[in-house]
């Protein structure tokens, strides 16, 4: 089955900065990915998706960029600010996730006032 | 508002009793997913069900049960079989492919 890597665990920037956080998938049949944040206590939230014929998105200060022949992609955050600071969490899919997704371990980001 | 519930927020109880977590979806979703989430984890899939009277095993079925008898709900049981089952437990539903799973608020169950 699908496996998912997400690094770092931890993620500490000041506010202000940007934060990229990096995940790699091991099927190649995966075509969609999504991204989510957690607060603590909460459901995760959708904050970005990309679908597999697609190499970037971008929605104001989030960016998502897939390199589907290294098997990897990323979630890009500009000009970080305090209320950014949550879990993150990638996630992969075969079926566009009808057979529900596999997740990454999760980045826990802190924005340093 | 549409959303999704789950009940209660925290949960407990004692060793070798089943107990069921609520999930109902008023949002007309086919779809809906049981995850849990463990400590410094990802979520890891329970159950799904694509449509109303059937449902299938995720990556770790073991020692929960589900049903899907009406689309808004989704319950799942975690029975006495389900040797650590401490945990944060989340349900979600989803649209179609390709679209975005939405996420109840979880619940907390704790084993004693």
């Amino acid at each position: 089955g699908e496996n998912v890597e997400q690094h770092p665990s931890t993620l500490s920037v000041q506010e202000g900065d940007s934060a990229v956080i990096k995940c790699t998938y091991s099927d190649s049949a995966s075509n969609y990915f999504p991204w989510y944040k957690q607060e603590l206590g909460k459901g995760p939230q959708l904050i970005i998706d990309i679908r597999s014929n697609v190499g970037e998105k971008k929605d104001q200060r989030i960016a998502v960029t897939l390199n589907k022949t290294a098997k990897h992609f990323s979630l890009h955050i500009t000009e970080t600010q305090p209320e950014d600071s949550a879990v993150y969490f990638c996630a992969a899919s075969i079926r566009g996730g009808a057979d529900g997704l596999t997740f990454g371990k999760g980045t826990h980001l802190i924005i340093q006032p | 508002d549409g959303g999704i519930t789950q009940s209660p927020k925290y949960l407990f109880r004692k060793e070798g009793q089943n107990v069921t977590l609520s999930c109902e979806q008023n949002l007309n979703h086919d779809a809906m997913y049981w995850y849990r989430q463990d400590p410094g984890q990802g979520l890891r899939l329970i159950y799904y069900s694509q449509i109303v009277n059937d449902f299938q095993k995720g990556d770790i079925a073991e020692g929960y049960s589900v049903s899907r008898e009406k689309k808004e709900s989704f319950p799942l049981t975690v029975t006495s079989a389900q040797k650590n089952p401490t945990a944060f437990y989340l349900c979600a539903s989803s649209p179609g492919t390709n679209t975005e799973a939405f996420f109840g608020q979880g619940t907390r169950l704790t084993v004693v």
